[in-house]
């Protein structure tokens, strides 16, 4: 059972400060590393799809960083809006569980004007 | 259809009875993937389809779990004789291949009550 944490479990911004929280995955047997968002009452929509060690992804506000050689990534909010209120997912793909990609628990993230 | 369509959205059973889920996966999407989330859990994977077939069905948690995937399109999640740890929220994906590293396109899921 591959293991992929995520930290802090949830945490409050206030709106117009910037947040980060982190993906913890297993280092071997890498493939991809994917970032959701998932907000209350919808269904889950991909942020990033990280392939390669040192990546770095940016879409708007939201930016991602990837170290597959000590199993992190980390996600950032900068200037954080009540739109970014939602559950951050991260999500592993090894090379050895084809098809399984795995999701941590999340991170609920509060912004509050 | 524009996005992945899951039916029904709801669905509140008795113990002991069968329910079937139903998933349309956006159309050309040859991969198609089952998780559920249980109240104050994180995402479950329980089963993927490549095409029409299901390479690895250990995720599926017992025997009264079963799916299967048709004409490489409809997927349908059959939970028999359900339990009240069934109770969940059935989510399906689709993408379009497995091992294409692109994203996975989730439906809104099947929020299923088992009293």
């Amino acid at each position: 059972i591959l293991n992929v944490e995520q930290s802090p479990q949830s945490l409050h911004v206030q709106e117009g400060d910037s947040t980060n929280f982190t993906c913890s995955f297993p280092s071997s047997n890498f493939y991809a590393l994917h970032w959701y968002r998932w907000e209350t009452a919808k269904s889950p929509e991909a942020l990033f799809v990280m392939t390669l060690n040192g990546d770095e992804k940016k879409k708007g506000r939201i930016s991602a960083t990837l170290n597959t050689k000590e199993g992190y990534s980390y996600l950032y909010i900068k200037g954080s809006q009540p739109e970014d209120s939602a559950t951050y997912l991260c999500a592993f793909w090894a090379t050895d569980s084809w098809g399984k990609l795995q999701f941590g628990a999340g991170t609920q993230v509060v912004v509050t004007p | 259809g524009a996005g992945v369509s899951q039916s029904p959205s709801n669905k509140v059973t008795e113990k002991g009875k069968d329910v079937e889920l139903r998933c349309d996966p956006i159309s050309g999407h040859t991969a198609l993937y089952w998780y559920r989330q249980s109240l104050g859990q994180g995402l479950e994977f329980l089963i993927y389809f490549q095409g029409n077939s299901a390479p690895d069905k250990s995720g599926l948690p017992s025997d009264r779990f079963s799916a299967e995937r048709t004409g490489g399109s409809v997927s349908t999640l059959t939970i028999q004789r359900t339990q009240q740890e069934d109770s969940a929220v059935y989510l399906c994906a689709s993408s379009e291949l497995v091992g294409y590293t692109g994203e996975l396109f989730f439906g809104e899921g099947s929020r299923l009550t088992v009293l």
